[in-house]
């Protein structure tokens, strides 16, 4: 099973970039990396999923170098709201589903 | 209402009781899971399932029990409740096998 491994926590300033980057050196040739939100007493929300290069929605941008090894969630602009625990999940398609969360990085964004 | 929904949302028991805790989804997604969050924590995976009469064990099974006798709903209970066990709950259901997992609202449980 991929594990991943996250910074613990990152602080930043509203209208800031923040890049949190996901090491997960064992992932699987079918694998695909999903990061998710998520906000005190809540379950966690998905934000961005992909295989390989970029992809980009209205929220978020995650960039996997060709080795797959590590991701790069991109928060553009962040504002207060965005303060959270940020996942990094590597689903596991080579015959099982157990998806094992890390640790998560909690973002903290100042005014 | 469309979505996953957990029940209930908050329970206190004590030590030694059978708790069950309700998860259903609207989607008729073929994955489940559950996950168990401590204080402060990440998400630690219970049991997962791939459809109806087929679940398995994750990371941290011991003194729960799963069953998925339809689709929509995968409860877990605590056989024999222990305060180790105080903790908050989610249930998450997903399409595919991809990892985009939709989580429910979470249910707190308290065991004294």
């Amino acid at each position: 099973l991929a594990k991943t491994t996250q910074p613990i926590s990152m602080d930043s300033y509203e209208g800031q970039e923040v890049n949190i980057t996901c090491s997960h050196n064992n992932i699987a040739t079918n694998d695909y990396i999903t990061w998710y939100q998520q906000f005190p007493s809540q379950g966690p929300r998905f934000i961005i999923q992909g295989y390989k290069t970029k992809v980009t929605n209205e929220v978020a941008s995650l960039f996997i170098p060709a080795d797959r090894k590590s991701s790069t969630l991109s928060l553009p602009r962040v504002s207060l709201s965005d303060t959270a625990v940020y996942y990094c999940l590597v689903g596991v398609t080579s015959g099982t589903y157990k998806y094992i969360f890390g640790t998560g990085t909690r973002l903290k964004v100042l005014a | 209402d469309a979505g996953i929904t957990q029940s209930p949302r908050y329970k206190i028991t004590e030590t030694g009781r059978q708790v069950t805790l309700m998860c259903h989804q609207t989607w008729s997604h073929s994955y489940m899971f559950w996950y168990r969050q401590d204080l402060g924590h990440g998400l630690r995976l219970i049991y997962y399932s791939a459809a109806a009469d087929i679940t398995d064990k994750g990371e941290v099974p011991d003194g729960y029990v799963v069953s998925r006798s339809k689709t929509e709903n995968f409860p877990l209970t605590l056989e024999s409740a222990t305060r180790s066990q105080t903790s908050v709950y989610f249930c998450a259901s997903s399409e595919t096998v991809r990892g985009e997992l939709f989580f429910g609202e979470g249910s707190r449980l308290t065991v004294l």
